[in-house]
């Protein structure tokens, strides 16, 4: 079975240019989260979604942040213009999730997308 | 809010030494708990997931413990090899508030050949 895929792995862009990362989650996982990882740091969440709906984005910069998860698979995080410090890597991860809202099962992270913005 | 920390930050060993990695969070209102490693410049594999109402979790050489009421978590790894050489990351889920995973800074670990 295919685990979390994220591209690109690697991105290196100019500030203020926009930039967008892709993830899929595994088949079957209703739940699909993106965190930011700084270096030698843990990941923090950004946005939260249950099937298509982002269920929590509290932490998500709004003014240059946007993600969608179009018919509750795939995902996309958009950053636009792109800041000095928002290098950092992007991951994402999925989980099967549960009726009730709590996502209790164990999640499983993609590789990360490495971001440098010059 | 909830924060984990691990100690120690850094752990250098030499092969074959049993090691005990440690965690621990402020809220015991906690979900679950995981244990990841994360390789340079990689991802984050998933070890061991406990659940409030489990004490420990096993795989293979590495053993996970789980004191809720403490806040407290210990991964230990038996018979340590270089390849071990990793960032072991916890992660707590809490109950209430935001349902997604909070993180310590991780320990990085190398096991001298």
């Amino acid at each position: 079975e295919a685990g979390v895929v994220q591209s690109p792995r690697y991105k290196i862009i100019e500030k203020k240019q926009p930039v967008a990362f892709w993830c899929n989650p595994i088949s079957g996982h209703n739940t699909l989260y993106w965190y930011l990882q700084n270096l030698g740091q843990g990941p923090e969440l950004l946005i939260r979604y249950e099937n298509e709906e982002a269920v929590d984005d509290s932490q998500l910069p709004k003014d240059r942040f946007s993600a969608e998860r179009l018919k509750g698979v795939d995902s996309t995080l958009k950053i636009q213009p792109a800041e000095l410090g928002d290098s950092a890597v992007y991951l994402c991860a999925s989980s099967l999730g549960s009726t009730s809202g709590l996502s209790y099962n164990e999640q499983f992270f993609g590789p990360g997308t490495r971001l440098t913005v010059l | 809010k909830q924060e984990v920390t691990q100690i120690p930050a850094a752990l250098s060993v030499p092969e074959g030494e049993n090691l005990v990695l440690n965690c621990s969070f402020t809220d015991s209102a906690i979900y679950n708990l995981q244990w990841f490693r994360q390789d340079p410049g990689k991802g984050l594999t998933s070890l061991l997931l406990i659940q409030s109402s489990q004490r420990e979790q096993t795989s293979g050489r590495l053993n996970a413990s789980l004191d809720k009421s403490s806040g407290r978590s210990t991964l230990y790894i038996a018979a340590s090899q270089p390849g071990d050489s990793a960032t072991y990351l916890c992660a707590v889920l809490l109950y209430t508030g935001r349902r997604a995973l909070t993180f310590g800074s991780g320990t990085r670990l190398q096991v001298q050949p």
